[in-house]
């Protein structure tokens, strides 16, 4: 069963707009959540993370949402730019489990 | 700095033959992780080492697969023998404080397995 779940495998947007990618976990014991950004022939890097004590973490272009209630996260890229384009992958954590990453999602952002 | 090297990038071997993948973590990071990817599970973990010490081989699939670490600077994942299903990218990946979430992974840029 997967617990954290991307399920949007990928997504197309023009440059200068909004980039909202989704995850949704099932595992209440999650309380750490980070972004990853995936080059072709490269390992993934961190892009931002959210603690479950706050709904929102701000970093430049990239805002990350947390509603633990519906146990939902969101990635906003604004502006997009053509170099996001990129495999995102979301992950999760807590109390003694391991990091466990979505899917990824494939983002095109089209000039 | 130096991240978190891996080698081979690409290995190619067929079914049958004994397969050793390296990693060298990111000096003072005292948690390393392997993990595989494929299309069809996306990024699994293997197994997670903390102070060279192996925590947790759940992820591991099947006793083809063995893990070690003999020193701080220094990984293998080994598959013996290899089949093709085990074709897929595996990544390293270390971190500094050894906790599972808190705290950032940081990944080598993989080696691509091919197994015909």
């Amino acid at each position: 069963d997967q617990q954290v779940k991307q399920n949007s495998p990928s997504l197309s947007v023009q440059e200068g707009r909004i980039s909202i990618l989704n995850c949704d976990y099932t595992n209440s014991m999650f309380d750490y959540f980070l972004w990853y950004k995936k080059y072709p022939a490269e390992g993934p890097t961190f892009l931002i993370s959210i603690s479950s004590i706050k709904d929102k973490n701000e970093d430049g272009r990239f805002t990350v949402f947390l509603n633990k209630s519906a146990k939902h996260l969101s990635l906003h890229i604004v502006p997009s730019q053509p170099g996001d384009s990129a495999v995102y992958f979301c992950a999760a954590s807590g109390g003694n489990t391991p990091l466990v990453f979505g899917k990824g999602t494939r983002l095109s952002v089209i000039a | 700095d130096a991240g978190v090297i891996q080698s081979p990038r690409h290995e190619v071997t067929e079914m049958g033959q004994e397969v050793t993948l390296r990693c060298k973590p990111i000096s003072g990071h005292n948690s390393l992780f392997w993990y595989r990817q494929t299309m069809m599970r996306g990024l699994e973990l293997l197994i997670y080492f903390n102070n060279n010490v192996p925590i947790d081989d759940s992820g591991m699939p099947e006793d083809r697969f063995s893990a070690k670490m003999p020193n701080a600077s220094f990984s293998t994942l080994k598959i013996q023998p290899s089949e093709p299903r085990d074709s897929a990218v595996y990544f390293c990946a270390s971190s500094a404080l050894g906790t599972w979430g808190g705290d950032t992974q940081y990944f080598g840029p993989g080696t691509r397995l091919t197994v015909l």
